[in-house]
């Protein structure tokens, strides 16, 4: 059974600071792996999507990494601001069965 | 483009009633699937659908159903409501999820009182 963890499961940095959130999944089957942020009582806004043929995705101040044979990923943040305060939380999509198993998340606090 | 629209985006209900979620999917996805979103669980599955098609159901009991439409539109309904239902109900629309990047809805906050 696919299970998805995320460590810190709660971060406070003072902006500015370069940061690293990690996710492992115990089962390397999967199709991709996707990041998403999540501000309060809001939905799922998607940040990057890595398949499981890549390594890595940048998208601007975010790049995620995708080790599928040790069963982890990480999402470094860049320069941190306010305004990156969120959950961060992390997913994959099992190779067979199409689920999508989603980790309880990291809440990342960004000091002024 | 529009996104992914749920709705209603806030209900209350009470114990032993019945509600039906809605949500639209991005024009062009065939496949919708529903999470349950609360404090103590985080994000769990509950099914998914694709081309009117039940794919895949999570470990909820029978009171949790859905169905797909011919526009890809879906609903979800829950019979019986009880207080641990309370949550935040998300849907999610991707061309196939094996395949494509997933986008959400902003969800629909159910309240069981």
């Amino acid at each position: 059974k696919q299970e998805v963890t995320q460590i810190p499961a709660a971060l406070s940095v003072p902006e500015g600071e370069n940061l690293v959130l990690n996710c492992s999944f115990t089962d390397s089957a999967i199709y991709n792996l996707q990041w998403f942020r999540q501000d309060p009582g809001k939905g799922l806004t998607s940040l990057l999507l890595i398949q499981s043929s890549q390594r890595e995705q940048t998208s601007g101040r975010l790049n995620a990494s995708l080790d599928k044979s040790s069963g982890r990923s990480t999402l470094y943040i860049a320069a941190s601001q306010p305004g990156d305060s969120a959950t961060y939380l992390c997913a994959v999509i099992e190779a067979f069965g199409d689920k999508i198993i989603f980790g309880k998340g990291t809440r990342l606090h960004i000091l002024p | 483009k529009a996104g992914v629209t749920q709705t209603p985006r806030y209900l209350i209900k009470t114990r032993g009633q019945q509600v039906t979620l809605s949500c639209s999917p991005i024009s062009g996805h065939r496949s919708v699937s529903w999470y349950q979103q609360t404090p103590g669980q985080g994000l769990q599955f509950l099914f998914e659908y694709f081309s009117e098609t039940q794919r895949n159901k999570g470990n909820f009991p029978g009171r949790f159903s859905g169905r797909q439409f011919s526009n890809s539109r879906s609903e979800m309904n829950v019979s019986t409501l009880e207080l641990g239902d309370s949550a935040l109900y998300l849907c999610a629309s991707s061309g196939d999820p094996a395949n494509t990047e997933a986008f959400f809805g902003q969800g629909t906050r159910l309240t069981v009182v």
